[in-house]
């Protein structure tokens, strides 16, 4: 089975423009999260999505935003970048919303570099 | 709201030395406990988890950790370390309230296995 895919791999944008960055989950899971990786902050929760509805989310601004579609695969999009904005992006799915079982499997990241 | 503490932020051992991290956490119901290991230049990569039952669990490449309700931890152990064991380890917790698959993430754990 295909892990969870992350495109593009590495982003460079300058403050002030928007970027979009994509996840395909494993084959079969419906939910997808999104991370935020810095030195400074660690692994910070985004938001989740279940069955397009986002079901979670973080202490983020409102520049920050998602959406899932019909087959799962979900997108998150930074608006009006900041330079603090960059960070590695993770995006993990998982086969349950929730339960008792509900591991999460994570992508290679997207690393992003606000100039 | 749930929150993740890891005590050792760097770690150097030798080979074959024992390892324990420590990771406790702040919430009062039921939980689900993971450890995330993430080597260099590749992506988190799950070690082992705790959903229910006996609170030893044994992990990939010879880990284990131990579910501690009355003390909050769930500490993780190797009885002796490789080189290949350099990596940075992440404790997480998810909690059980039909939240969805919101992980809180410790600080993360810097080892460095010396020849």
């Amino acid at each position: 089975k295909a892990g969870v895919t992350q495109t593009p791999r590495y982003l460079i944008k300058t403050r002030g423009q928007q970027v979009t960055l994509s996840c395909s989950p494993i084959s079969g899971h419906r939910s997808v999260s999104w991370y935020q990786q810095t030195p400074g902050q660690g692994l910070q929760f985004l938001f989740e999505y279940f069955s397009e509805t986002q079901r979670n989310k973080g202490n983020f601004p409102g520049r920050f935003s998602g959406r899932q579609f019909s087959n799962s695969r979900s997108e998150m999009n930074v608006s009006t970048l900041e330079l603090g904005d960059s960070a590695l992006y993770l995006c993990a799915s998982s086969f349950t919303v929730s339960g008792s079982y509900n591991e999460q499997f994570f992508g290679p990241g997207t690393r992003l570099t606000v100039l | 709201a749930q929150s993740v503490s890891q005590h050792n932020h760097h770690v150097i051992l030798s080979e074959a030395a024992s390892l324990e991290l420590g990771c406790n956490y702040s919430y009062g119901g039921t939980v689900n406990l993971f450890w995330y290991v993430q080597y260099p230049g590749q992506h988190l990569q799950l070690l082992l988890k705790y959903f229910s039952g006996d609170p030893l669990v044994k992990g990939i490449k010879g880990f284990e950790a131990e579910f501690i309700k009355s003390k909050f931890s769930f500490n993780l152990r190797k009885p002796s370390v490789q080189w290949s064991d350099t990596a940075e380890y992440f404790c997480a917790v998810s909690i059980l309230t039909g939240g969805g698959n919101k992980l809180t993430f410790g600080t993360g754990t810097q080892l460095k296995v010396e020849l």
